[in-house]
């Protein structure tokens, strides 16, 4: 069946450093998700990309949509300690999301 | 308005038992997925409902099972509890579909002893 892999699984970054999660499908996707989870928390919606080669900002995250929609990325600027959680990219092909592995962000100040 | 909304939220069963867990979706979102996170596995999709019929289901065993009500409420059952089973059961809803964006609520916490 369909796989998503994320890399890379944990990152530590120092507050201020920049931070980038890959996602990637071995088949095309229809679109892609990205949410983001607090520890102790409930995954939440972040965005969606639909369009080969998209981009999107939302402030000091860019997420990417691979030219042949088998990849993303999500690249933090500058990170700062609210930017903790685990990052989960989501993939639609045909009937449901599968998610990502995910990647754990720990941001040390 | 409310967010999705799940019962209980903290569960502790025996291996054997069977356990039922409730899912009040967003209102006017007709579509309610489950999944289950564990530390090793991640976020694996159980289901789908929609219009009270199963629109998708997982590679889970038959002991998972589940039903949507006329108000979109959801339910998921699981029988015959394993140790393997403990994790936090994730509820989701969207307005129309599975596929699109997911509102999550806080989860059930099931542990298995």
């Amino acid at each position: 069946g369909q796989q998503v892999m994320q890399i890379p699984q944990y990152q530590h970054v120092q507050e201020g450093e920049d931070f980038t999660t890959y996602c990637n499908s071995s088949t095309t996707l229809s679109n892609i998700q990205w949410y983001k989870q607090r520890p102790g928390g409930h995954p939440v919606f972040l965005i969606q990309l639909v369009k080969s080669g998209e981009v999107k900002k939302q402030k000091r995250l860019t997420f990417q949509f691979g030219e042949a929609k088998k990849n993303s990325s999500l690249h933090i600027t500058a990170t700062q300690t609210t930017d903790v959680g685990t990052y989960f990219c989501a993939a639609s092909n045909t009937d449901k999301l599968i998610f990502g592995t995910g990647t754990r962000l720990q941001v040390f100040p | 308005k409310a967010g999705v909304t799940q019962t209980p939220r903290y569960l502790i069963k025996t291996r054997g038992q069977q356990v039922t867990l409730s899912c009040s979706p967003i209102s006017g979102h007709r579509s309610v997925s489950w999944y289950q996170q564990t530390p090793g596995q991640g976020l694996q999709f159980l289901f789908e409902y929609f219009s009270e019929t199963q629109r998708n289901k997982g590679n889970f065993p038959g002991r998972f099972s589940g039903r949507q009500f006329s108000n979109s409420r959801s339910e998921m059952n699981v029988s015959t509890l394993e140790l393997g089973d403990s994790a936090l059961y994730l509820c989701a809803s969207s307005y129309t579909s599975g596929r699109n964006e997911q509102f999550f609520g806080p989860g059930t916490r099931l542990t298995v002893l």
